[in-house]
């Protein structure tokens, strides 16, 4: 067990409908990460946060926002949904600002279907 | 930004043999490259990682070499297991940046 919380493990949407993904960090990590999974292809980084600031940014379509509350649990909002944002969103967590030496943790993902 | 590429896309081996995949990274700043490992309906697990400033780790059956001037490194799994089935990522991290590989699916077979 990574330490890290995905909710809702499974989400079944229609096209043009908002949803939002939830990410509790491990106990002490104060920065969060999400990423994208299409089906058998790799992990597309979407977004960082560190202590409640975004700190990177990668390929996020503007329908998609994040943020991290003081509580340091993220969500991630996905808008205006297409049948092509179908996959797995990951959420990670790290201790420090940044990767340096800090491994990410991964949770066990939100598996999103749009219909 | 950093490119890493990620070799075989899948790797099929009998039980008990070995097997390698390689990883190649194109910016010479990053300086943490871990490896994960993600079974069916899971995230990825870190298996193991090495810093810029060492050539070779090695836990158990698993091992990691770096070779920074070739900017390659590359995940080795002895006495392979039915049980090491899975997708394999590496990835290259420099602060912020962590870029994944695309990922290697390796089948032992019993």
């Amino acid at each position: 067990d990574s330490g890290v919380t995905q909710t809702p493990k499974h989400l079944i949407t229609a096209t043009g409908q908002r949803v939002t993904l939830r990410c509790s960090p491990r106990s002490g990590d104060l920065s969060v990460y999400w990423y994208q999974q299409s089906l058998d292809q790799g992990l597309q980084f979407l977004i960082q946060y560190y202590n409640g600031e975004e700190r990177a940014k990668g390929n996020i379509l503007e329908r998609f926002s994040a943020q991290q509350f003081p509580d340091l649990h993220s969500e991630l909002n996905l808008s205006s949904l297409e049948l092509g944002d179908s996959a797995l969103y990951f959420c990670a967590s790290s201790e420090g600002q940044g990767s340096s030496y800090s491994p990410l943790h991964f949770g066990n993902g939100t598996r999103l279907t749009v219909t | 930004g950093e490119n890493v590429e990620q070799h075989p896309s899948t790797l099929s081996v009998q039980e008990g043999d070995s097997a390698v995949i390689k990883c190649t990274y194109s910016d010479s700043a990053s300086n943490y490259f871990p490896w994960y490992k993600q079974e069916l309906g899971k995230g990825p697990q870190l298996i193991i990682d090495i810093r810029s400033n060492v050539g070779e780790k090695k836990d158990q059956r698993i091992a990691v070499t770096l070779n920074k001037t070739a900017k390659h490194f590359s995940l080795h799994i002895t006495e392979t297991q039915p049980e090491d089935s899975a997708v394999y990522f590496c990835a290259a991290s420099y602060y912020n940046d962590m870029r994944f590989g695309a990922g290697t699916r390796l089948t032992v077979k019993p």
